[in-house]
């Protein structure tokens, strides 16, 4: 079993959407919970984190963790074709130091004009 | 802005070929590493360094040396090359700090395409 599961998707929605997008993590230590996004022929990059259990607003983006379910979100509100990506979901122990960071497979969106 | 430069965007190379791949950060960043993204796999970390000289495995060392001589970069060698090493691959870097969660926090280049033939 994967220590962080996401479902590959593909995912297509239209513009003006809202997105749901999910993983699910076996590891307890698990602190630290960050979404990456990457856009096609690029490297990934940081569009949230969160610290333990909760919820963390930015714009368009929530991110939501439930440690209890070990589940964590990613909503993304009126959506727009510019959000077509993958979204990474990413995970850490973040007790100090250097800790290994997990990755999801990813999330495949295309959202259409 | 952080930036990660990878050297080559994409790359061909032949089985059995020393490959060595190049990575510059400009931020004074302390760890820097390398990971492999391959569909269905998601990214693997291959090695890591936390300073100029230093190094540790990650999980799928095996087929790969680093080289770390300065700070701002970091080299990722292929000993010799097999089609089962042709990947993205994928430079990152970040702050070594005590508050959390610079650590965690990786500033990523924009890949290179391998090709192992």
């Amino acid at each position: 079993q994967k220590e962080v599961e996401q479902d590959p998707g593909p995912l297509s929605v239209p513009e003006g959407a809202i997105v749901s997008l999910n993983c699910t993590y076996s590891n307890s230590a698990f602190q630290y919970f960050m979404w990456y996004r990457q856009y096609s022929r690029k490297g990934p990059e940081l569009l949230m984190y969160t610290y333990s259990s909760g919820n963390k607003e930015d714009g368009r983006f929530t991110a939501q963790v439930d440690k209890s379910s070990k589940y964590i979100s990613l909503f993304i509100r009126d959506s727009q074709p510019s959000d077509s990506a993958t979204y990474l979901c990413a995970m850490s122990g973040g007790s100090g130091g250097y800790q290994k960071v997990t990755f999801g497979t990813g999330t495949k969106l295309q959202v259409i004009p | 802005d952080v930036k990660v430069t990878q050297s080559s965007r994409y790359l061909v190379k032949r089985t059995g070929e020393k490959v060595f791949l190049e990575c510059v950060q400009d931020m004074d960043h302390e760890n820097m590493f390398w990971y492999r993204q391959d569909p269905g796999l998601g990214l693997r970390l291959i090695y890591f360094s936390y300073d100029v000289k230093m190094k540790e495995k990650g999980d799928i060392p095996e087929g790969y040396s680093v080289s770390r001589e300065k700070k701002e970069r970091f080299s990722l060698i292929l000993e010799s090359a097999s089609t089962n090493q042709t990947s993205m691959y994928l430079c990152a870097s970040s702050l070594f700090g005590t508050d959390l969660p610079d650590n965690e926090k990786l500033f990523f280049g924009s890949g290179t395409q391998l090709s192992v033939l």
